[in-house]
């Protein structure tokens, strides 16, 4: 069936540096899109959102970017903490509120 | 957003037995889900739970294997039955949001079967 999925498992990111977290979709009828960040030991916390009517959405510190002509989602985060250190996921909303969520990608803040 | 809680937050439990799952929201939602993420996985719908009808399963989940009440619009339960340790993960409940595509989730509960 149709899946979402990342392109990199573990991403190495030096604090203060920008970090990119990439993921692609399948199903082209999509029209919702979610990142969550997930800390060691808690749930998936929501992060941003954006609609298929939409290229770009920012919030504080983050960005993503949709590209439907790739199928490709992109989550930007500006500065990098060590508190960013997560796994991100990112999900696409298949239809009356079912979550469909990528494999996940580890980010690793360096000092 | 909705402040979702759950019970136990982790439990050892011994393979042949279940377990019950709780989940406790702070405000009325029509449509609650539960999630299973398996160790160093990525997160999978279980079921749908809304108020007032039998849960909604998604393909390789069965309702005898994970029975889900949904008594009120702030409570449900998913209860692990006849557990064997390939059921050891986290479980996870979630909510929609206001914007109704949006879904926040709770602190999960983590199983270990021996």
């Amino acid at each position: 069936g149709e899946s979402v999925g990342l392109h990199l498992p573990t991403l190495s990111v030096q604090e203060g540096d920008n970090s990119i977290i990439n993921c692609a979709y399948s199903n082209s009828a999509s029209d919702y899109f979610i990142w969550y960040k997930q800390e060691s030991g808690k749930g998936p916390q929501f992060i941003i959102d954006i609609r298929s009517n939409m290229d770009k959405r920012q919030g504080q510190r983050v960005t993503v970017l949709l590209n439907k002509t790739v199928k490709h989602l992109s989550l930007q985060i500006a500065a990098t903490q060590p508190g960013d250190s997560a796994v991100y996921f990112c999900a696409e909303n298949s239809g009356w509120g079912k979550l469909q969520f990528g494999a996940g990608t580890q980010v690793v803040v360096t000092p | 957003s909705a402040v979702i809680s759950q019970k136990p937050s982790r439990d050892i439990c011994q393979r042949g037995t279940s377990l019950t799952i709780q989940c406790q929201v702070d405000s009325q939602v029509t449509m609650m889900f539960w999630y299973r993420q398996q160790p160093g996985q990525s997160l999978t719908l279980i079921a749908t739970a809304n108020q007032g009808s039998e849960a909604t399963y998604e393909s390789g989940f069965v309702i005898d294997k994970f029975p889900i009440s949904r008594p009120n619009l702030t409570f449900s339960t998913l209860t692990v039955s006849n557990m064997s340790p390939e059921d050891s993960s986290i479980y996870l409940c979630s909510v929609e949001g206001q914007g109704m595509y949006e879904q926040f989730f709770g602190p999960g509960t983590r199983l270990t079967v021996l």
